[in-house]
């Protein structure tokens, strides 16, 4: 049973361009959350989703950033037109039930760098 | 709004050594509250996960405690060794209808050889 799958680990794009990272959770996992964390900062909570529904998108910010979770495929965090600002690593975590209840697994991380 | 603090920011200590991590958090009304540890450029590994109904869990060399009325919470590392060096994070899951961890910024363990 793999864990969690992010891909690309690491990821350069220029100013301007668009970020595309995927997250595949756990085999029989339906939760999904996407977390950003900046340089010297903790993590930040962004957007939670189960399958093709947005639960909570409290963290996210409400410009150029969007994320999906689709009936077949992995999880999206989508940021369009990157900044410098955006430079930081972001983790998904996926758990079998709603994360009040129960252990959050978290991937490896893909480590975004805006030039 | 949850505000979790932990505390030291940084710990470097001899092998050996039994040591504290703490963890504070503002608003009591948590769900559970997660253990991490975060190698450099890694990600995140699940430690201990303590229920708030729970007072401790325990693994291995690790034991996490709750004190959900004080808004606290300790990780105790017995017996280090220097596969202990990384980061730890604690992180809370709230109530009143929050999703996701509400993360400290962690403690920067080093332990020497």
């Amino acid at each position: 049973n793999a864990g969690v799958m992010q891909n690309p680990r690491h990821l350069v794009r220029r100013r301007g361009q668009e970020a595309r990272l995927r997250c595949s959770p756990m085999k029989g996992h339906s939760h999904v959350y996407w977390y950003r964390q900046l340089p010297e900062e903790g993590l930040k909570f962004m957007v939670y989703l189960q399958k093709e529904n947005i639960i909570d998108e409290s963290g996210m910010p409400k410009e150029r950033f969007s994320a999906e979770f689709p009936k077949e495929g992995p999880s999206i965090l989508r940021i369009q037109q990157v900044v410098r600002g955006d430079s930081a690593a972001y983790f998904c975590a996926s758990s079998p039930l709603r994360e009040v209840n129960t252990e959050a697994f978290f991937g490896q991380g893909t480590r975004l760098t805006v030039v | 709004k949850q505000e979790v603090t932990q505390i030291p920011a940084a710990l470097s200590v001899p092998e050996g050594e039994n040591l504290v991590l703490n963890c504070s958090f503002t608003d009591s009304a948590i769900y559970n509250l997660q253990w991490f540890r975060q190698d450099p450029g890694k990600g995140l590994t699940s430690l201990l996960l303590i229920q708030s109904s729970q007072r401790e869990q325990t693994s291995g060399r690790l034991n996490a405690s709750l004190d959900k009325s004080s808004g606290r919470s300790t990780l105790y590392i017995a017996a280090s060794q220097p596969g202990d060096s990384a980061t730890y994070l604690c992180a809370v899951t709230s109530g009143g209808g929050a999703d996701g961890l509400t993360f400290g910024k962690g403690t920067h363990l080093i332990i020497q050889p």
